[in-house]
């Protein structure tokens, strides 16, 4: 089984900030990434999949890159409905599709 | 809109059964791969299961392999997931998923709680 491993842990930004997140498999996945944000109380929603492809309606501060066992998401300028939990899934290798442990963005 | 709606959590004692439902609407639920996922309290996102469209090819995590299962009614669009012999363990949020492997719409969850 693919392990995926997010880091940091918690992160603690300001709004308007410059958000990286990322995200490393234990082997290659190869652009067979998504990324999903979850809110306190929320059921997840997808953000990207392909590793860079947004999902309709995303906005534009979120973008993906990455490939094979390295990703990373980023938000451009963070707001304040981003303050989430960020988990990344691989399904290069289906089932499963393994998740990362999450990386809690958090107001600083 | 699409939506999908869970439901039949509750609490049940171990070694219970449960039967969770999740009913779809706003699309053609018939040509869409389908699954469930649970979270733990405070933890992190498992899948469970999953279920083709085309074929109703069936996949299991290896921890509830043999003791759940999922199906679908497409005359009903609704998708189950028979949960049998249930342990402590198995306590958790279960969200239905449209669309498989990646996910582009998640229910709202319902929880089962495992506990004497």
């Amino acid at each position: 089984e693919i392990v995926m491993t997010q880091s940091p842990a918690t992160l603690s930004v300001s709004p308007g900030e410059r958000v990286t997140l990322s995200c490393r498999a234990s082997q290659s996945v190869s652009s067979n990434l998504a990324w999903y944000q979850q809110k306190p109380g929320q059921a997840p929603r997808l953000l990207i999949s392909g590793a860079f492809t947004r999902a309709t309606g995303i906005p534009a501060r979120f973008s993906g890159s990455g490939s094979g066992t390295e990703f990373t998401l980023t938000i451009s300028s963070l707001q304040s409905e981003d303050f989430a939990v960020y988990y990344c899934q691989q399904y290069n290798n289906w089932p499963p599709g393994t998740f990362g442990q999450g990386t809690k963005v958090e107001i600083k | 809109e699409v939506q999908l709606l869970e439901s039949g959590g509750g609490l049940i004692q171990p070694g219970g059964s449960l039967r969770l439902s999740c009913a779809a609407s706003g699309f053609i639920f018939s040509s869409y791969g389908m699954s469930w996922f649970r979270q733990a309290p405070g933890k992190g996102l498992d899948w469970v299961s999953g279920i083709s469209a085309s074929d109703g090819a069936t996949y299991y995590s290896d921890s509830v392999k043999g003791r759940f299962t999922i199906s679908r009614d497409n005359s009903k669009n609704t998708l189950f997931l028979q949960m049998n012999s249930l342990r402590a363990e198995d306590t958790a949020v279960y969200y239905c998923g449209k669309d498989s492997p990646v996910v582009t719409i998640w229910g709202q969850g319902t929880l089962v709680t495992v506990s004497s």
